[in-house]
């Protein structure tokens, strides 16, 4: 079964630019998880959608935002990029357990530099 | 407010040694507590990961000790390889949620 897949894996943009991530779950998961990763502030939980609704949100502006179709892949999208964005953008999927998993298994990332 | 502290920040072992990380969270509600390893350009994988209604936790050569009154939990890491050599992450949420909280990391260096 093929893995998280995400593109484009580097991307270089310029302040005052927007962006757009994209994410690909396992084949079968329905639910999709963002993350932010930085060496100051580590992995910072970004939001997570769930049949195309989002059901939960981290504390960053509302510069991120994102969506997931109805095929599971999902995009997040950054406007008016500041130099603080620089990161490495991860996404993570996760499917549905009797227990109610929280397992999730991310992508290898989307490294974003914003000069 | 950090609602998970992991220790040590960084970490050398010789290599067939044990490697220690501790975890400590705030957060009564969290009920699932993985482990995830990253090597340099990866996504963070999952190592293993336990539930409160059990202490311990063993996959081969990692092992997860969960301590619910002290509000802790380990990974432990038996016979250290030069592979192992990667930042591990302890992780924590709350029931049915998919909002991980992540420790800030610890660099393992194993040393033949």
């Amino acid at each position: 079964k093929a893995g998280v897949t995400q593109t484009p894996r580097y991307l270089i943009k310029t302040r005052g630019q927007q962006v757009t991530l994209s994410c690909s779950p396992i084949s079968g998961h329905r639910s999709v998880s963002w993350y932010q990763q930085t060496p100051g502030q580590g992995l910072q939980f970004l939001f997570e959608y769930f049949s195309e609704t989002q059901r939960n949100k981290g504390n960053f502006p509302g510069r991120f935002s994102g969506r997931q179709f109805s095929n599971s892949r999902s995009e997040m999208n950054v406007s008016t990029l500041e130099l603080g964005d620089s990161a490495l953008y991860l996404c993570a999927s996760s499917w549905m357990t009797s227990r109610g998993s929280n397992e999730q298994f991310f992508g290898p990332g989307t490294r974003l530099t914003v000069l | 407010q950090q609602q998970v502290k992991q220790s040590p920040q960084s970490l050398i072992v010789q290599k067939g040694g044990i490697s220690i990380i501790n975890c400590a969270y705030e957060n009564t509600a969290f009920d699932y507590f993985p482990w995830y390893q990253q090597f340099p350009g990866k996504g963070p994988a999952l190592l293993i990961a336990i539930r409160p209604d059990v202490s311990e936790k063993k996959e081969g050569r990692f092992t997860i000790s969960f301590n619910k009154s002290a509000k802790q939990f380990s990974l432990h890491i038996m016979d250290s390889q030069p592979g192992d050599s990667a930042t591990y992450f302890c992780a924590t949420s709350g029931a049915g949620s998919y909002q991980l909280t992540f420790g800030k990391g610890t660099k393992l260096s194993v040393i033949p």
